[in-house]
């Protein structure tokens, strides 16, 4: 059983298209993180998110952490052919000494 | 945020040898992880690096496998252990540094092709 599920699996856009990608859990997380990584790189990190309701905003990118910290979405707007990589959600739960558990990843193409 | 580094960036090997991956990060860390990404896949964590003391293995992942050392707060080792096809993977580590809680900083990987 998959603790997060993240969705959709693939998505291929044209450049200027707005896409929302979902993360997904029926458990309660103390801290949330997304992560895009390119081919041949490791993740890197885009922002974490802790507090119920959340949203942070990363020039074009907005992430939002559901109220019940069960959920989370990143919102890309205006996407740019640089936006092109795996986007990874990532859940810590309280008491698990730091420990990540990771979705299965949003493979997005954008296409000029 | 933090500065890690792996070495070998990426390797070749015959099935049956073993292969050591080194991880550096270049400030004091609270907690060092070692995962697995397979070809297409998302990451499965292998193990917790212990400063000091035996790495704490999640199921599916054992010492004799993936031995693990980790000497001192900023560098530890994964091996891959008798080599095979199916151990062809990204081997990536990851950190928690100190006084950042909740946030893990990814090395760039070890990309690893048994034959």
């Amino acid at each position: 059983t998959q603790l997060l599920e993240q969705s959709p699996q693939f998505l291929s856009i044209q450049e200027g298209e707005n896409l929302t990608v979902y993360c997904n859990s029926s458990s309660v997380f103390s801290s949330l993180q997304w992560y895009r990584q390119e081919p041949g790189e490791g993740p890197v990190l885009l922002v974490t998110v802790v507090t119920g309701g959340e949203v942070k905003k990363l020039k074009r990118l907005t992430f939002q952490f559901g109220d019940a910290r069960k959920d989370s979405s990143l919102h890309i707007t205006a996407a740019q052919p640089g936006d092109t990589g795996l986007y990874l959600c990532a859940g810590a739960k309280r008491g698990s000494n730091y420990k990540l558990t990771f979705g299965k990843g949003t493979l997005l193409t954008v296409n000029p | 945020s933090a500065v890690i580094s792996q070495k070998p960036s990426r390797d070749i090997c015959q099935r049956g040898t073993s292969l050591t991956i080194q991880c550096q990060v270049d400030s004091q860390v609270t907690m060092m992880f070692w995962y697995r990404q397979q070809p297409g896949q998302s990451l499965t964590l292998i193990a917790t690096a212990n400063q000091g003391s035996e790495a704490t293995y999640e199921s599916g992942f054992v010492i004799d496998k993936f031995p693990i050392s980790r000497p001192n707060l900023t560098f530890s080792t994964l091996t891959v252990s008798n080599m095979s096809p199916e151990d062809s993977s990204i081997y990536l580590c990851s950190v928690v540094p100190a006084g950042i809680q909740e946030t893990q900083y990814f090395g760039p990987g070890t990309r690893l092709l048994v034959l």
